[in-house]
């Protein structure tokens, strides 16, 4: 049973940079999307961006200057990292696999609280 | 962006009866529509791909239908562990879009 495990940080000062691990078990991490998705509390889904095992990425212009999506295929793990950070970015984020095509997220990590504080 | 809105924002429902969920696109998205479940403090969970393709392990009193900009999501009998809040997410184009979703409580 493929396990997506997210960890990092649950607090980061506004303007410092977040950085999330997701890391995958049971299952390949090749030839799959992998994404990460974030919830602020309370509120809806959003896409934050994408990466394929190969190494190509795609993000959500609504992000794109502040987000850099990695993946380790050894060490089985991606990584996000969101610079610039406000009180606005606090969610809980979410990596997720896709499988049918880039956005069909069939597995999803529990999710991990990011708060944006002083 | 694509927009997705969806209708309504809430509903009660009593166990056992049939519910309905409407999703619109702000453009065509042809059947690159998918419905998510979300249980409170858990992850979504990956219902329906395609517009109509039921996701391995879902339920078949579970269905979707639609294609182009208006999409539904049909719980044929309502069960318990389905009191939820529901999302579509249109994977037509990057960036991908969610609707607002719709939370589905006990009537």
């Amino acid at each position: 049973q493929v396990q997506l495990q997210e960890s990092g940080p649950g607090l980061v000062k506004p303007s410092e940079t977040l950085s999330l691990t997701c890391t995958v078990s049971g299952g390949s991490i090749s030839s799959y999307y992998w994404s990460w998705i974030r919830q602020p509390p309370g509120k809806g889904l959003e896409w934050i961006g994408y990466i394929y095992y190969s190494g190509t990425t795609s993000y959500n212009p609504s992000l794109n200057s502040r987000v850099t999506i990695s993946v380790d295929t050894s060490k089985k793990q991606l990584s996000l990292k969101l610079s610039s950070l406000t009180a606005a970015d606090t969610a809980l984020y979410y990596c997720a696999r896709a499988e049918y095509s880039e956005y069909d997220f069939d597995y999803w990590g529990q999710g991990t609280l990011v708060t944006v504080s002083s | 962006d694509i927009q997705m809105t969806q209708s309504p924002s809430s509903l009660s429902a009593s166990v056992g009866e049939r519910v309905t969920i409407t999703c619109r696109a702000s453009q065509s998205i042809t059947s690159y529509l998918n419905w998510y479940q979300q249980q409170p403090k858990k992850a979504p969970k990956l219902l329906i791909y395609a517009a109509s393709t039921l996701q391995s392990g879902v339920p078949s009193r579970f269905s979707g239908s639609g294609s182009g900009t208006d999409f539904t999501l049909t719980i044929s009998s309502l069960q318990p562990e389905d009191f939820a809040t529901y999302y579509c997410q249109q994977s037509y184009a990057s960036p991908s879009t969610f609707g607002p979703g719709t939370k589905v409580d006990i009537k």
